[in-house]
């Protein structure tokens, strides 16, 4: 079985800012990782995902996240952080044989002080 | 291109009703996902479709949940008798292919509430 787990559930931080938020997940299997993001009262949209290759990878909106196999994570990372960034951040796993859904975590609402 | 549809986006519905959520998907997209997201929670999955076939409802309750996507028009969610428990969003999502490698587009989400 597959699960996937976000430690912060919320996340303030100043404008201009760093950013890290975490993700672990846990697979008896190989999977893909995925970050998406939900603005208030949409759908979600995918920010970045990790496929193979290169473990950085680099999404939308100056958002990047490594794939780290030894500790099973993919944080999502953003250098600088601006006020639109606020909003809730899920992590998602899908198995890379056999079923097709995404397997999400608890999300991690990030917001940014002016 | 239009991106995945869903409605209605707000539905309210009394104990023992009927709800029938609708998604179309974006246009080439024969592969259909729904999702559930409950009330500080992530999005856990229901069920996948493919034009006229059921591929995988693991995730789908065994009772008064069903689901289709006929060869014409949209997938529907199909809720019979609701309980105030069914409160949630219900998210649609397609892709072009199969595989756990596709992105998955969502839909903006249709938000039950049961009083």
């Amino acid at each position: 079985a597959q699960s996937v787990t976000q430690l912060d559930s919320q996340v303030p931080v100043f404008e201009e800012a760093p950013v890290e938020l975490r993700c672990n997940y846990s697979s008896s299997v190989s999977v893909y990782l995925f970050w998406y993001v939900q603005y208030p009262n949409q759908g979600l949209q995918l920010l970045l995902k990790y496929l193979s290759g290169s473990t950085l990878v680099k999404g939308i909106n100056g958002f990047e996240a490594e794939f780290n196999k030894s500790q099973t994570s993919f944080h999502l990372r953003k250098p600088s952080v601006h006020i639109s960034d606020t909003a809730e951040y899920f992590c998602a796993v899908s198995v890379q044989t056999g079923a097709n859904n995404l397997f999400f975590g608890t999300g991690t609402r990030l917001t940014v002080i002016p | 291109n239009a991106g995945v549809m869903q409605n209605p986006r707000h539905l309210v519905r009394r104990r023992g009703q009927e709800a029938r959520l609708r998604c179309s998907p974006m246009k080439g997209h024969s592969h259909v996902y729904w999702y559930r997201q409950l009330p500080e929670e992530g999005l856990k999955f229901m069920v996948y479709l493919q034009k006229e076939n059921i591929i995988d409802e693991s995730g789908m309750p065994k009772e008064r949940f069903s689901a289709e996507f006929p060869k014409e028009g949209p997938s529907i969610l199909r809720i019979q008798q609701v309980v105030r428990g069914d409160s949630a969003a219900y998210f649609c999502a397609s892709s072009p292919f199969k595989g756990g490698q596709e992105t998955q587009y969502f839909g903006p989400g249709t938000r039950l509430l049961v009083l």
